[in-house]
């Protein structure tokens, strides 16, 4: 079983819908959690990071997570094509220094 | 642009090869950390260098290798390369190397073994 499950999609809404992007966890031991966007294979773009429980938001982007449950997530509201992505969940333990495991990614596409 | 340069943006090489690819941190970042990713693997962690020193090691192949340099720009050494080697390998960067340090990753390196 993978440590970090997260839905790989393909997921298709139309402009303006909100987007909601899941990531699941097994180790309780994971501390930090971002989010990053790649665009077509490039390199992922750090976009948030958080590390309690609770929401953080920036801009259209809200992440949300819930370490008692062990699931993470990342809500696009106001979705524009350019935010159309692969979209990478990410963690790191406490005690394994910096190293990310990452979700497998989700392949957003948004419609005009 | 994160600031993290890579080089060579793509490579074509053969089985049995030795390629050797290359990372410059952000500047001010004294943490390096290279990852692969695979269509069928992700983003895996290879390893971390942290001021020259190795800090954490991931899966990483007996036949790769990699350093930190004193200028902080590291090197990723693949050797007897196979056709499963191919893959995006990207370099990230982060001020600390501690856990929960933000990482900002280059553009990446596309690795082609024929």
């Amino acid at each position: 079983q993978k440590e970090v499950e997260q839905d790989p999609g393909p997921l298709s809404v139309p402009e303006g819908a909100i987007v909601s992007l899941n990531c699941t966890y097994s180790n309780s031991a994971f501390q930090y959690f971002m989010w990053y966007r790649q665009y077509s294979r490039k390199g992922p773009e750090l976009l948030m990071y958080t590390y309690s429980s609770g929401n953080k938001e920036d801009g259209r982007f809200t992440a949300q997570v819930d370490k008692s449950s062990k699931y993470i997530s990342l809500f696009i509201r106001d979705s524009q094509p350019s935010d159309s992505a692969t979209y990478l969940c990410a963690m790191t333990r406490a005690t394994s220094g910096s190293r990310l495991t990452f979700g497998e990614g989700t392949q957003l596409t948004v419609n005009p | 642009d994160s600031g993290v340069t890579q080089t060579p943006k793509h490579l074509i090489t053969a089985t049995g090869q030795r390629v050797t690819l290359r990372c410059s941190p952000r500047s001010g970042d004294l943490s390096v950390y290279w990852y692969q990713q695979s269509l069928d693997q992700g983003l895996q962690f290879l390893i971390q260098y942290y001021n020259g020193e190795e800090r954490a090691k991931g899966n990483i192949l007996e036949r790769f290798s990699a350093q930190q340099f004193p200028d902080l720009h590291s090197e990723l050494n693949l050797s007897s390369l196979e056709l499963g080697d191919s893959a995006l390998y990207f370099c990230a960067s982060s001020v600390g190397g501690l856990a929960g340090a933000e990482q900002f990753f280059g553009p990446g390196t596309r690795l082609t073994v024929l």
